[in-house]
């Protein structure tokens, strides 16, 4: 089975900061990776994904993750952080074959402060 | 551009009374998803549709949540009878068929439930 923890439930920055959100994983065989968001009363957007080759991986919105084998991380970070950031943040993984369904992590909530 | 269709957006609900969800996934998408969200929580899967056949409903509480896909298009998500911890946003989810390689799952708005 696959399990995603993120390590902080809450993350509150200022404006124009640069922002890190923290998410490990444990799997026994290869899985996808994947950071959604998810703003007030919406479903969720997919921020980017990480399936194989370059460890670093560019998304919408300005932010990138850096995939870490060794230490089974994914970490979601952007240089420069606006108020319209401010958003619930979702770590998930699926395993490569099958069914391929989502499991997620607790969530961050980044909350932008001017 | 093509979304997953949720209805309705907002359901208040008394405990012990039967409440239906709908969902339409993206024309062309074969596997459809139903998410449960609770409060403070990242979503978990209920059930999981290729087509019209269930690939996997190991977390549906059988004994009052049923979820169908007759024609293989459009899906409802029933609750009967209601319970108060059951108040969460469901969500659905579509995506092509996943044959070994990476589809991605699009999301619906959600439906937030409060049972009273």
């Amino acid at each position: 089975a696959q399990s995603v923890t993120q390590l902080d439930s809450q993350v509150p920055v200022f404006e124009e900061a640069p922002v890190e959100l923290r998410c490990n994983y444990s799997s026994s065989v290869s899985v996808y990776l994947f950071w959604y968001v998810q703003y007030p009363n919406q479903g969720l957007q997919l921020l980017l994904k990480y399936l194989s080759g370059s460890t670093l991986v560019k998304g919408i919105n300005g932010f990138e993750a850096e995939f870490n084998k060794s230490q089974t991380s994914f970490h979601l970070r952007k240089p420069s952080v606006h108020i319209s950031d401010t958003a619930e943040y979702f770590c998930a993984v699926s395993i490569i074959q099958g069914a391929q369904k989502l499991v997620f992590g607790q969530g961050t909530r980044l909350t932008i402060n001017p | 551009e093509a979304e997953v269709a949720q209805s309705p957006r907002y359901k208040i609900t008394e405990k012990s009374q039967a409440v239906a969800f709908w969902c339409d996934p993206i024309s062309g998408h074969a596997t459809l998803y139903w998410y449960r969200q609770i409060l403070g929580q990242g979503p978990e899967l209920l059930v999981q549709f290729q087509d019209e056949s269930v690939v996997d409903d190991s977390q549906l509480p059988k004994d009052r949540f049923s979820a169908e896909r007759l024609k293989g298009v459009d899906s409802t998500l029933k609750i009967q009878p209601a319970e108060l911890g059951d108040s969460a946003m469901y969500l659905c989810a579509s995506s092509l068929y996943p044959q070994g390689t990476y589809n991605e799952q699009f999301f619906g708005p959600g439906t937030r439930l409060t049972v009273l």
